[in-house]
């Protein structure tokens, strides 16, 4: 079975760094990208970025370049997504997600379970 | 950036009911790369349609995905009361991916 297994929440103050993890497990982890989606509370998806764990290749959306880091350890088939100082603001549900592995297949299945952090004084 | 457009933002309908959901893009986006997705509170979204029309694996025939160009629709033919949720399109252009801010489908 495909599976992405996401890191527990997390309760931090603003300006702490945080590193929430995405485990993959059923298939080839280097052979599909893994994006990254934010869904702030109450609200609609958000895409932040994506990354191919073969080679490191990595994408951001304009609105989250800067504000994150995608990585990926393909050793252990996981894939991160960092701060290094969070806001107030970055309290959300962070989900990732498999890409499918052809040029034309831009969905994504499956997703993890979701990882909530939480951001405040 | 592609924008994507739902309606209604809230559907209020009664099991047994046809549910139709809108999804239009600012510009045009290429069926192959419309997709739909599910969900329900405090879970993950699941994956209903790939390629505006392909059902994803296990999903029931009274979902169904249509449209071309900028105008998609999703269809639920007979709304079973676990189909009470939020909807998603989704599509992809020039190396990023959008959502639709969701229509919310609530028991009537």
């Amino acid at each position: 079975e495909v599976q992405l297994v996401q890191s527990g929440a997390e309760v931090k103050k603003p300006g702490e760094s945080l590193k929430i993890s995405c485990k993959g497990s059923g298939y080839s982890f280097t052979s599909y990208w893994i994006g990254w989606v934010r869904q702030m509370p109450g609200k609609g998806l958000e895409w932040m970025g994506i990354i191919y764990p073969g080679d490191s290749d990595t994408r951001y959306s304009p609105s989250f370049q800067g504000q994150v880091t995608i990585s990926a350890d393909k050793s252990i088939s996981t894939a991160y997504l960092q701060w290094s100082s969070l806001k107030a603001s970055d309290t959300a549900m962070y989900y990732c997600a498999r890409r499918g592995s052809s040029d034309y297949a831009t969905w994504f299945d499956p997703w993890g379970q979701g990882t909530l952090v939480t951001v405040s004084s | 950036e592609i924008v994507l457009t739902q309606s209604p933002g809230t559907l209020s309908l009664s099991p047994g009911e046809r549910a139709t959901l809108s999804c239009r893009a600012s510009q045009s986006v290429s069926s192959s790369y419309l997709a739909w997705y599910q969900q329900k509170p405090g879970q993950a979204p699941r994956l209903l349609i790939y390629g505006a029309s392909s059902r994803a694996t296990g999903i029931p025939d009274r979902f169904s995905g249509s449209g071309s160009g900028t105008d998609f629709t999703l269809t639920i033919s007979r709304l079973e009361p676990e189909d009470f949720a939020v909807y998603y399109c989704q599509q992809y252009g020039s190396s990023a991916w959008t959502f639709g801010q969701g229509t919310k489908v609530e028991i009537k």
